[in-house]
């Protein structure tokens, strides 16, 4: 069945450095992808998305970045900042926001 | 903050008890969503609810069940409480129009826990 994973359960970087997060997932058919971030006692909040007819998409700070060969998507933050420190999950969306999310990566940000 | 408002914050409970959450939508949200989220994982799509029906579900019993109201306001309610049950319950917002989805909208969720 559709499943979409995350290859790292924590990743910590140095205040200003560049962040890459992971993230693979396994129905060929998935067509619409959404990174979230997600702070300690709130909801998910969108941060960037990408249709598969798309293999960048770029944002203030953030770009995804789409394989569809490898059913690979990675989330890159640059300048990484302390206030990015949060969890950070992958969705894909294959009927009308009903959600399939990964196990999340936990970003920290060393000052 | 995304207009998706949801009560109580918290909720203790016991295994077998009902309980009832509350959602308010975005306001011009015509959608919602309802998502488990267990600790350390990502969250997992219970249904959908569009124009008071269900839309979608998601790989839950029956137990689960919720309502959408005229005002697109909606209830997720859990019969005969499990243990596993105890997670974060997280209610979303979109609109649906002419075919299409908007960007979902989440609320800070509420906490359950069965002891």
């Amino acid at each position: 069945g559709e499943s979409v994973g995350l290859h790292l359960p924590t990743l910590s970087v140095q205040e200003g450095d560049n962040s890459i997060i992971n993230c693979a997932y396994s129905n060929s058919a998935s067509d619409y992808f959404i990174w979230y971030k997600q702070e300690s006692g709130k909801g998910p909040q969108f941060i960037i998305d990408i249709r598969s007819n798309m293999d960048k998409r770029q944002g203030q700070r953030v770009t995804v970045l789409l394989n569809k060969t490898v059913k690979h998507l990675s989330l890159q933050i640059a300048a990484t900042q302390p206030g990015d420190s949060a969890v950070y999950f992958c969705a894909s969306d294959n009927a009308g926001n009903m959600l399939t999310f990964g196990g999340g990566t936990r970003l920290m940000v060393k000052p | 903050e995304t207009g998706v408002t949801q009560s109580p914050t918290h909720l203790i409970k016991t295994r077998g008890q009902q309980v009832t959450l509350r959602c308010s939508s975005q306001s011009g949200h015509n959608t919602v969503s309802w998502y488990q989220q267990a600790l350390g994982q990502g969250p997992q799509f219970i249904f959908q609810y569009y124009r008071e029906e269900e839309n979608g579900r998601g790989n839950f019993p029956p137990r689960f069940s919720g309502l959408q109201f005229p005002n697109y306001s909606s209830e997720l309610n859990v019969n005969a409480l499990e243990l596993d049950d105890s997670a974060l319950y997280l209610c979303a917002s979109s609109t649906k129009q002419g075919g299409m989805d908007e960007k979902l909208f989440f609320g800070s969720g509420t906490q359950l826990s069965v002891l």
